[in-house]
């Protein structure tokens, strides 16, 4: 199993709908988790940091943990074709300081 | 406002040939790191630097090294570039202490070895 998983899409949803990325990890004792989106041909750039259970908002963009499912999703609410990118979840597993990144979900946001 | 700077956008190198990347930050940064970016694999750290003179193997450090002589300078090597390490290199930089995962990157360097 990997670290850190993400289905790949795309997600395609339209404007002005809600996006819901998801990510699940393998390392029960994970402490710290982060969304970082990537526009195709730029590097990548951090969007969200979340720590503790439960819901996280900042803008249009909430992030929620769930340690007992070792689940973090990322929800993008009034969708923008602005919003079209791959996400990627990173997990900090807890016997290590170093990023796990997952492999990414490309979201497709058409008008 | 450009703070994490890599040397070469595009690099096409012959199988064999010893490959440098730079990259430069300006933000005073501890930590660096140097990633490759591949199709289906994601993002996988190859070393990474949380001092000068420092250095530490990632995930994937064979057929690698790096050299960090200057806080701001963090320099990846291929020692003999081979085909199967045509990717997409990311360089990085971050804080110590809470801001350590706060990964700046830079542009990226596409290598591609023939």
């Amino acid at each position: 199993q990997k670290e850190v998983e993400q289905n790949s899409g795309p997600l395609s949803v339209p404007e002005g709908a809600i996006a819901s990325l998801n990510c699940t990890y393998s390392d029960r004792v994970s402490q710290s988790f982060f969304w970082y989106r990537q526009y195709s041909g730029k590097s990548p750039e951090l969007i969200m940091s979340i720590y503790s259970n439960g819901d996280k908002e900042d803008g249009r963009f909430t992030a929620q943990l769930n340690k007992a499912s070792q689940y973090v999703s990322l929800l993008i609410r009034d969708s923008q074709p602005s919003d079209s990118a791959t996400y990627l979840c990173a997990v900090v597993p807890y016997n290590t300081d170093k990023l796990i990144f997952g492999t990414g979900t490309r979201l497709q946001v058409f008008p | 406002d450009v703070k994490v700077t890599q040397s070469s956008r595009y690099l096409v190198k012959r199988t064999g040939e010893k490959v440098f990347l730079e990259c430069v930050q300006d933000m005073d940064h501890e930590n660096m790191f140097w990633y490759r970016q591949d199709p289906g694999l994601g993002l996988r750290l190859i070393y990474f630097s949380y001092d000068v003179k420092m250095k530490e193997k990632g995930d994937i450090p064979e057929g690698y090294s790096v050299s960090r002589e200057k806080k701001e300078r963090f320099s990846l090597i291929l020692e003999s570039a081979s085909t199967n390490q045509t990717s997409m290199y990311l360089c990085a930089s971050s804080q110590q202490g809470t801001g350590a995962n706060v990964l700046t990157f830079g542009a990226g360097s596409r290598l591609t070895v023939l």
